[in-house]
């Protein structure tokens, strides 16, 4: 019973291309966010979703959106992939929006862009 | 724009000694802090929290926060091999948890 699940794990393609990564998770949660993991290993938010709604949008590039149908989903689509969106993309959720939350991590999406 | 700083690392001891992880962060007014352990290859997974002053100990680990210093730390006794990963700091926040960049630690048989 994975509680945080994405897919796919790996994902090679070329610049250019456009692709999507999914995340679904069965614990109940109301938030969900993705993060970005580079080279250094520096885990940065990208965005946070409350109950379907964009709560956090940092300084993203517009050829990513999220999209979330519904609380248990926030996927990431990728327009016009580049070299340097390679990296591990985590979704995660925690309990509604507020401090003293936990967040669950999903096993990670590593991206190469070639 | 909080920010929670690492030192990098690796932090090497050796086997069964006390491993000492710290970090500051800038936010005065930050309430909560997470210890997470990243294994390689692998995703962020939560060891303690801690939100007031002093110490939290659970079994091995012991977190510390000082918020009038603005720091954190994770202190792991009688560290096994088995510990050696990548300890990243967080500042929990609004619908977000703010990490520092991890701090390796390597333990020596």
């Amino acid at each position: 019973d994975t509680a945080v699940s994405q897919t796919p794990k790996y994902l090679v393609t070329q610049m250019g291309n456009d692709k999507s990564i999914k995340c679904e998770q069965n614990l109940g949660h109301d938030t969900m966010y993705w993060y970005k993991q580079d080279s250094k290993k520096f885990l940065k938010i990208m965005f946070s979703y409350n109950n379907k709604e964009l709560i956090i949008n940092e300084t993203v590039p517009n050829r990513f959106s999220p999209k979330s149908p519904d609380k248990a989903h926030l996927n990431l689509h990728i327009n016009s992939l580049e070299l340097g969106d390679s990296a591990v993309y985590f979704c995660a959720s925690s309990r509604p929006g507020r401090e003293n939350t936990e967040a669950f991590f999903g096993q990670g999406t590593r991206l190469t862009v070639v | 724009q909080k920010e929670v700083e690492q030192n990098s690392g690796p932090l090497s001891v050796p086997e069964g000694a006390i491993a000492s992880l710290n970090c500051t962060y800038s936010d005065r007014g930050s309430q909560s802090f997470f210890w997470y352990r990243q294994y390689s290859g692998k995703s962020p997974e939560l060891i303690m929290f801690i939100y007031s002053n002093g110490d939290k100990e659970d079994g091995r680990f012991t977190a510390q926060l000082n918020k009038a210093s603005q720091y954190v730390s994770l202190l792991i006794r009688d560290s096994q091999p088995s510990d050696s990963a990548t300890y990243l700091c967080a500042d929990s926040g609004y619908s977000t948890l703010t990490f520092g960049k991890g701090t390796m630690l390597l333990v020596s048989p």
